[in-house]
Parts: C-alpha cells; structure tokens; sequence
C-alpha cells in the first residue's frame, strides 16, 4: 500500500496542459523534498523534479512542480505524444525511515 | 554524467540467494546515500532500502528486513545487495540510486537500467 496518494490516471488533449496530485503527511511531504519520476513505456525510471520544484539538466521547463502543505503537484504544459508515461512522486519519510512512493499516474495524451 | 550500471540478476528457485551490484561513476561515490529500489512486473516503484555514504546506517522496507542486506565498497564505486530467502514477491527489476551527501537520505535519483530478478521454481 503505497504511502503517498495519486490519481491512477490523468489526460489531456496535445498542446494543453495537465497536473498530477500527490498526497501525504507531516512526516513526509510536509516534511522533506518531493520527487517525481517519468516511466516512459519499457524503459528505467527518470527523475523529473527533485527537491520540490527544481529540474536536473536536460528536464525540459514544461515540467514544474510545486508543495504546499501536505501536497504536492507535477505540472507538464505543452503536452506531447511523446510525454505518454507513468508518473511517481516520492518523498523520504521521517517516521518511517523509509522512502514512500505514490502509486503511480499514468498520463494519456488523447 | 552520472552512470549506475546494475548487474547480478538471473532467474532463482524459491529459498535461494542472489547479490546484485551496482557500479558507480561520474559523482563521488563515496560521499553520498545510496538506495535500492525495485518493480515488480507491471506494478509500481517500490522502495527497497537505503545506506549512508559511509556505510554506518541503513534502511530496509518491512517487505525485505531480515532477508536483504545493503552494502558498499567505496574503494570499488559499488553498492551491493546481498538477497536471501527469495520467494516469488521478490520478482521485479531492480535498480540503484542515488540519495544525497552523506547521510541524507532525501533524494533519490535513478541512474541505470536495472536488472531483473526472477523468483521462479
């Protein structure tokens, strides 16, 4: 049972723009960074945006995150065919002493 | 540019054993938190365990505490996964991490392809 919550789907038409929600609690996004990671179909997962809303080299603007809270959102802008992939949020938990993930957004571009 | 290069994978019978590693390069290795993290075949992430750079703490999910160990030669760049008593829930693509300096374990950043280990009599 995955700790942070996600919707399991989201979609978007080309060129619109799209958010995935992630939910926790004060002992991990209220606490820590949020992560989130691109699965693209068959491939390793790839971070996206760390520390709650920085981008590593080569991770396109489009892609913004935000905290607020106990929340946490992924934003992509400009939608493409090509951003069809699964998407995780993850944060360290610090009553845990774990990682948690969410479950998982899986994002159709209609 | 950050490279982890997961090996060690194979097919293995149900009670057996199996180490992984995980070759390291393009940062200093011996400066930051590493993780594990594995997939389960069409399941999501799921966090496997954590070290700090040094090698002094570690971190396990309920799911493996007591029959996966974590471990590091920060002579050699590599981080281990030594896995005992493997059932068929082992069953996933595993890959290493990247955590942050020293004992901060608050990232975790991807960096290879994994490999797969199948759980299977």
């Amino acid at each position: 049972q995955s700790m942070l919550t996600q919707p399991p789907s989201v979609s978007a038409a080309p060129g619109q723009k799209v958010t995935v929600s992630c939910s926790g609690s004060n002992s991990n996004i209220g606490n820590t960074y949020v992560s989130w990671y691109q699965q693209l179909p068959g491939t390793a997962p790839k971070l996206l945006i760390y520390e709650n809303d920085k981008r590593p080299s080569g991770i396109a603007d489009r892609f913004s995150g935000s905290r607020s809270g106990t929340s946490a959102t992924l934003g992509i802008t400009g939608l493409q065919t090509g951003d069809e992939a699964d998407y995780y949020c993850g944060a360290w938990d610090t009553s845990l002493s774990a990682w948690v993930f969410g479950g998982g957004t899986k994002l159709t571009v209609l | 540019q950050v490279l982890l290069v997961e090996s060690g994978g194979g097919v293995v019978h149900p009670g057996r054993s199996l180490r992984l590693s995980c070759e390291a390069s393009g940062f200093p290795f011996n400066m930051y938190a590493m993780h594990w993290v594995r997939q389960a075949p069409g399941k999501g992430l799921e966090w496997v365990t954590a070290m700090s750079y040094d090698g002094s703490k570690t971190y396990y999910a309920d799911s493996v505490k007591g029959r996966f160990t974590i471990s590091r030669d920060n002579t050699k760049n590599t981080l281990y996964l030594e896995m005992n008593s493997l059932s068929a829930d082992d069953t996933a693509v595993y890959y290493c991490a990247r955590g942050r300096y020293y004992y901060d374990c608050s990232n975790l950043a991807p960096g290879g392809q994994g490999t797969l280990v199948a759980v299977s009599s």
